[in-house]
């Protein structure tokens, strides 16, 4: 199975900042199927970002995806007060899926 | 709007059984694969297994595989998972949610716990 390493564990940033997420694969993910989603305490995950960069329906353009082959980073430009969540990412380019095991995000 | 709401969650002691159920409505769902992902109690998400629209292609993942049963009744709009042998470490909320691949809709979860 193809194991999705997220780095860092967490991330102290204040409003304004900028946050990138990393998510690497232990093998590549071909057509950049690869998920990103964000879960607050309580909830289901809120997906954000499908095939590596593109944006899901409602979810704001400081939220942008990049990356292929097994580097793949998500990037929140202007941090607000809502975006403390755990962001997790998942490869959907072979059985059985996988999801990395999340980063959590503070803000200050 | 889409809704995928699941029930069946409870408490179980090890060895024992329990079926869940994810009720779609917003959509048809003979027109989508199908998924069930666990989280345990302040742990990460765990995909456990998948179906397509007509039940011919399953997927499981192998910490599950032989335990429990992913099914559907597209005619219900309904999903199901059947889990048997469980274990302490199966104690998660379990999410159902639309789709392969990724998944714009997902349900409230439901939560099984298993202990004595």
């Amino acid at each position: 199975e193809i194991v999705l390493t997220q780095s860092p564990g967490t991330l102290s940033l204040s409003p304004g900042d900028r946050a990138t997420l990393s998510c690497r694969a232990s093998q590549s993910v071909s057509s950049n199927y690869l998920a990103w989603y964000q879960q607050k305490p309580g909830q289901a995950p809120r997906l954000l970002i499908y095939n590596a960069f593109s944006r899901a329906t409602g979810i704001p353009d400081r939220f942008s995806g990049s990356g292929s082959g097994t580097d793949f980073t998500l990037t929140v430009s202007r941090l607000e007060p809502e975006d403390s969540a755990v962001y997790y990412c998942q490869q959907y380019h072979r059985s059985p899926r996988t999801f990395g095991q999340g980063t959590k995000v503070e803000i200050k | 709007e889409v809704q995928l709401v699941e029930s069946g969650g409870g408490l179980v002691q090890p060895g024992g059984s329990l079926r869940l159920s994810c009720a779609a409505s917003g959509f048809t769902l003979i027109s989508n694969w199908m998924t069930w992902v666990r989280q345990p109690p302040g742990k990460g998400l765990e995909w456990l297994a998948n179906i397509k629209h007509d039940g011919s292609e399953i997927n499981y993942v192998d910490s599950v595989k032989g335990r429990f049963t992913i099914s559907r009744d597209n005619a219900k709009n309904s999903l199901y998972l059947q889990m048997s042998s469980l274990r302490a470490e199966d104690t998660a909320v379990y999410f159902c949610a639309r789709g392969d691949g990724w998944h714009h809709n997902w349900g409230q979860g439901t939560l099984v716990t298993v202990s004595s």
